[in-house]
């Protein structure tokens, strides 16, 4: 256990329906970060935040995707009218800007399936 | 793209060193070399990281060549619960750049 938790864990759901899922970093941690991981695939950018500072969104966050860190603390991926090719492991990560070091803890991850 | 090369897959023996290798070999000054392993339905996990010099910590050894073009992740006793894909990722330290790029990585088998 990283110290970061991602809520849900499986989340099935139907094509054109929204999904929203929670991370909750480390509580000290001002950065984090959202990947999306397809099978057999390494993780993949998303977007990540500086405590609620949005500072880079990859191409891969369609408009259909918004992400939001209201107040430093948790943040919230949604998905609306959701795909099929929207089935991944969406995982969240955390880490402290300012150390040298500055390697991300990972979540466990949401594992999305649209039907 | 990731800046890496890896062997997709490789097996090693219980209890035996495994050896990860890694091309970069147009890694930039300041980048650093990180291995993050990712355990079946897991998030990925910090390994070790370096610039120039080798480095050791509790779970592995990070060898980097003269040149930087390359380096080997060293697993010294590997253990059935080492199996994983383990990615090597160059960066610019100190968080001037935020994500992280994986490639494929490599899938480490440990056999008993």
């Amino acid at each position: 256990d990283t110290g970061v938790s991602q809520d849900p864990r499986h989340k099935i759901t139907k094509r054109g329906q929204n999904v929203t899922f929670r991370c909750d970093p480390i509580s000290e941690h001002n950065r984090l970060y959202w990947y999306r991981q397809t099978l057999g695939q390494g993780p993949e950018f998303l977007t990540y935040f500086q405590n609620e500072a949005q500072l880079e969104k990859s191409r891969l966050l369609s408009d259909r995707f918004s992400a939001e860190r209201p107040k430093g603390s948790f943040s919230t991926l949604e998905i609306q009218r959701t795909e099929q090719g929207d089935s991944a492991m969406y995982l969240c990560a955390s880490s402290l800007f300012g150390t040298v070091s500055y390697e991300q803890y990972f979540g466990p991850g949401t594992r999305l399936t649209v039907t | 793209d990731a800046k890496t090369t890896q062997p997709p897959s490789m097996d090693c023996a219980e209890g035996r060193a495994a050896n990860l290798p890694c091309n970069h070999s147009t890694i930039s000054g300041n980048e650093y070399v990180y291995w993050y392993r990712q355990i079946h339905s897991q998030g990925p996990q910090y390994i070790i990281h370096g610039l120039k010099n080798n480095e050791t910590n509790e779970m592995a050894s990070l060898i980097i060549t003269e040149d930087r073009k390359s380096s080997t992740l060293i697993l010294p006793h590997a253990t059935l619960r080492d199996t994983a894909v383990y990615y090597c990722i160059v960066r610019v330290g100190g968080g001037s750049q935020g994500n992280l790029i994986f490639g494929k990585g490599t899938k480490l088998s440990v056999k008993p």
